[in-house]
């Protein structure tokens, strides 16, 4: 039972650039996340899933795309890619709701110059 | 929008002593949960409180839920090696997804 798996665990990108973060859970759960997280700020929601075929904007989605077209995967786009998106990207899902724990993954570390 | 705020940002403790961590909001908190992050690690969940002025306990770790539900803390007795990390509250802001704070980061020297 792997849990949370996310692809790469590193990548490092040049301005303009695209690319795709997969977030893969095998625990049938309904709803997972995408969150950066950069020093002292914590946790940012980017977008956000409830279910197969939804996702929904969070606290920063600007310069990120996401799909949710199978229940397991979520995948994370950044079409053109910023220095400022320069961050660790976490994904996380929780079996229904978000009164239920989330589960990490252990996160993208992406870098671009 | 929402924001969660925990106050210290850092905290330096001797092994053995007791550790605080608070989390404070201007609007009224839904549900409060708290995540552990080890250094180089991923959030891991600790714990949920629901109910105004609930308390729990996870052997050494002791969380409340104000009254008001505006604010929780986390306590830690007699920290010990093992509980460096940052400490993490979230409200899921009456809705589907979550508000972070920033954390509070614990070291503890042997």
């Amino acid at each position: 039972n792997a849990g949370v798996t996310q692809t790469p665990k590193f990548r490092v990108l040049k301005t303009g650039q695209s690319m795709t973060l997969l977030c893969a859970q095998d625990m049938n759960h309904e709803y997972m996340y995408w969150y950066r997280q950069d020093p002292g700020m914590g946790l940012r929601l980017i977008h956000y899933s409830v279910g197969e075929g939804t996702t929904a904007k969070g606290e920063v989605p600007d310069g990120y795309n996401v799909s949710r077209l199978k229940k397991q995967n979520f995948l994370l786009g950044l079409e053109s890619a910023a220095p400022s998106q320069t961050s660790v990207y976490f994904c996380a899902s929780s079996l229904t709701g978000a009164r239920l724990p989330q589960h990490f993954g252990d996160g993208t570390r992406l870098s671009i110059l | 929008g929402q924001q969660v705020m925990q106050i210290p940002q850092y905290q330096h403790v001797q092994e053995g002593e007791d550790f605080t961590t608070y989390c404070n909001s201007s609007t009224t908190l839904s549900n409060i949960q708290w995540y552990k992050q080890r250094p180089g690690g991923h959030p891991v969940f600790l714990i949920q409180l629901v109910k105004s002025g609930e308390v729990k306990k996870q052997k050494r770790l002791t969380f409340q839920f104000g009254e008001a539900k505006k604010n929780s803390s986390l306590h830690i007795t007699a920290t010990q090696t093992t509980d460096v990390g940052t400490y993490f509250c979230a409200d899921n802001n009456y809705g589907q997804n979550f508000v972070f704070g920033p954390g509070t980061r614990l070291s503890v020297l042997p």
